[in-house]
């Protein structure tokens, strides 16, 4: 196990909802990544959050929203959902720094009804 | 961040066959990592190039990182079942963007 837990695993939605998935950092990792990965396609980056600030966005709208609080610990907002937004969000914890190995949760698959 | 391409986008082998994929970039890379994702499961790290040329190895696999830093490339002696699944690759940067993954399909 890599030490970093995401909630829920599973969870359907309606379009136009808004859906806000959790993820534990591993311990002693400062940098949570979000990802989103469609079926059959690789992890699409939406942002990066290093010390509580966003330092990185991938191509996706304003509506995907994150937060990291004091412990490292991360929020992945989404409003006004679509149907295309149905994947598996998957959160990967670091350190800082361009040497240091991701550490991926098992993911939230998001269905969007 | 630095996107990367990956070829092919899948390929079955029969156990006991090699396998190889590849990693391209227009642009030059300070380090590539390799990741793996079984079915129905979440990437796990592999290994992390830095080095012009530089070559790994970890039991059947073979990772290389390109002179000029633009490619690299992972090679399954042997496949065995256990290999099934899809083989990522990700510049290191501030971020990481994968590439799209070759899935592996193994044929026992």
């Amino acid at each position: 196990e890599t030490g970093v837990t995401q909630s829920p695993t599973h969870l359907i939605k309606t379009r136009g909802q808004q859906v806000t998935l959790r993820c534990s950092s591993q311990s002693g990792h400062n940098t949570v990544s979000w990802y989103q990965q469609a079926l059959g396609q690789g992890p699409q980056f939406i942002f990066q959050y290093y010390r509580e600030e966003e330092n990185g966005r991938g191509n996706f709208p304003p509506r995907f929203s994150g937060l990291q609080f004091p412990n490292y610990s991360s929020e992945l907002n989404v409003n006004a959902l679509e149907l295309d937004d149905s994947a598996l969000y998957l959160c990967a914890s670091s350190l800082a720094g361009r040497a240091t190995e991701a550490f991926f949760g098992q993911g939230t698959r998001l269905t969007v009804v | 961040g630095q996107q990367v391409m990956q070829i092919p986008q899948y390929q079955h082998v029969q156990e006991g066959e090699d396998f190889t994929t590849y990693c391209n970039s227009s642009t030059t890379l300070s380090n590539i990592q390799w990741y793996k994702q079984r079915p129905g499961g979440h990437p796990v790290f592999l290994i992390q190039l830095v080095k012009s040329g530089e070559v790994k190895k970890q039991k059947r696999l073979t990772f290389q990182f390109g002179e000029a830093k633009k490619n690299s490339s992972l090679h399954i002696t042997a496949t065995q079942t256990t290999d099934v699944g899809t083989y990522f690759c990700a510049p290191r940067g501030n971020d990481m963007r994968f590439g799209a993954g070759t899935r592996l399909t193994v044929k026992p």
